[in-house]
């Protein structure tokens, strides 16, 4: 597609129930990112993929965070038995990488999507 | 590990007045660094970037510089708009395990008034 698409937008949960997020990249990005963007927190490193590689989980809050990538393209993001610090909006991005880049190629992020738990 | 701080906002300026919001990093090695701006209601978009040391990003009347000495990309426009209102965000990139993490920073509201 032309851009990032993240469905849904608004997500609004019940504490203890478990939600899935979606991420569609740009396609022939071989990069996906997930990102977690709190009130006065900036934005959070979830995980990311790459490739065929093993995905890097490092800032995943808990294990009840869990992402997995299809096919190298959709990913879901899924957090279960939510609770209420889990409030945020999720952002995924999506990036052309080779392992000669320097950054040269930027980011593009989704729209987001806005997780409350009640 | 990587760390990027940026000037807390919010900052308010008037239309045409100068604007520099300021960015330090720590890093080891060499990052490539990024402003990425969020338009109300919008995502976040790449603003500017810079792969090495003493690099000028560029976009928009935007510029921030690569300074490996003082580890700085402050951000700068000689004359903003109202329509620069937004959150900047200041972020870095650094190959680690594999891995093109982005740090960011916590992020800059900019409200410019007419």
């Amino acid at each position: 597609g032309a851009g990032v698409s993240q469905s849904p937008s608004n997500k609004v949960t019940e504490k203890g129930k478990d939600v899935e997020l979606r991420c569609d990249p740009i396609s022939g990005h071989t990069a996906l990112y997930w990102y977690r963007q709190s009130l006065g927190q900036g934005l959070e490193f979830l995980i990311y993929f790459q490739g065929n590689s093993a995905p890097d989980k490092s800032g995943l809050p808990s294990d009840r965070f869990s992402a997995e990538r299809t096919g190298g393209s959709v990913s879901t993001l899924t957090i279960q038995r939510t609770q209420q610090e889990d409030s945020a909006v999720y952002l995924c991005a999506s990036s052309w990488v080779s392992w000669s880049d320097r950054g040269e190629y930027g980011y593009t992020f989704g729209s987001g999507t806005r997780l409350t738990v009640v | 590990g990587n760390s990027v701080t940026q000037m807390e906002g919010p900052v308010t300026l008037s239309e045409e007045a100068f604007l520099t919001i300021n960015c330090t990093y720590t890093a080891t090695g060499y990052p490539s660094l990024f402003w990425y701006v969020q338009y109300p209601g919008e995502g976040l978009q790449l603003l500017l970037k810079a792969t090495k040391a003493d690099d000028k990003g560029s976009n928009k009347g935007f510029e921030a510089t690569y300074r490996k000495e003082t580890t700085s990309f402050h951000l700068e426009k000689g004359s903003v708009q109202v329509s620069d209102s937004a959150v900047y965000f200041c972020a870095l990139r650094r190959l680690r395990a594999g891995s093109y993490q982005l740090t960011f920073g916590k992020g800059t509201k900019l409200s410019v008034i007419p």
